[in-house]
């Protein structure tokens, strides 16, 4: 059974950073393209970033890229997310989501606040 | 970037109507359409994709239809599980984007 599993998540204050990591089973990871996807508190969903399934392209949304960096370890099975320099409004739910988006995570809450 | 407008943004109904959703692209997205389902709590699941390919283990009162720049996401007959937001994506053009949700609550 397809499993994925958010960890890292938690309070930082404003300017800091924080990793996100994503557990995946039970399928070969090595496989499939990436992605993270936000969502704030009450608000819809914002895709965050993709990465493909060997970790050579990345893309991201523009409003994260040069913040936030996605990236990936295929022989852990596990997908990441650095987002440095937070700011009160990255306050969300993360999500990673696999592939055509088959499958998600259960979500990890990150709160920046002071 | 490819803005998506959802309407209506609530519907209110009862079980066993039927419901029409409606996504319109700002520039055509061809079929690289998806639209999910999200429960308070949960993850958003996916529903549709390309448009109008069924995710495995979806039922049958739900359907998507369309391509270019509308779409549309049809329940055929409301069940008590499926009041939730749904929310389109397109998959066409990066950035990746969705749409604002439209709540389907009951009446």
């Amino acid at each position: 059974e397809v499993h994925l599993v958010e960890s890292g998540g938690g309070l930082v204050q404003p300017g800091g950073s924080l990793r996100l990591s994503c557990a995946a089973s039970g399928f070969t990871f090595s496989d499939y393209t990436m992605n993270w996807v936000r969502q704030a508190p009450g608000k819809g969903l914002e895709w965050i970033a993709y990465i493909s399934s060997s970790g050579v392209i990345e893309y991201y949304a523009d409003s994260m890229e040069g913040r936030f960096t996605i990236s990936r370890d295929n022989v852990n099975n596990s997908l990441f997310l650095q987002m440095n320099s937070l700011r009160h409004e990255d306050t969300a739910v993360y999500y990673c989501a696999r592939g055509i988006w088959d499958y998600w995570g259960q979500g990890a809450l990150v709160t920046v606040s002071s | 970037e490819i803005v998506l407008t959802q309407s209506p943004v609530t519907l209110s109904l009862s079980p066993g109507e039927r419901v029409t959703l409606s996504c319109r692209a700002s520039q055509s997205v061809g079929t690289h359409l998806a639209w999910y389902q999200q429960k308070p709590g949960q993850a958003p699941r996916l529903l549709i994709y390309d448009a109008s390919r069924r995710t495995t283990g979806i039922p049958a009162r739900f359907s998507g239809t369309g391509s270019g720049t509308d779409f549309t996401l049809t329940i055929s007959s409301l069940e008590p599980e499926d009041f939730a937001v749904y929310y389109c994506q397109q998959r066409s053009t990066w950035p990746l984007t969705f749409g604002g949700g439209t709540k389907v609550e009951v009446k």
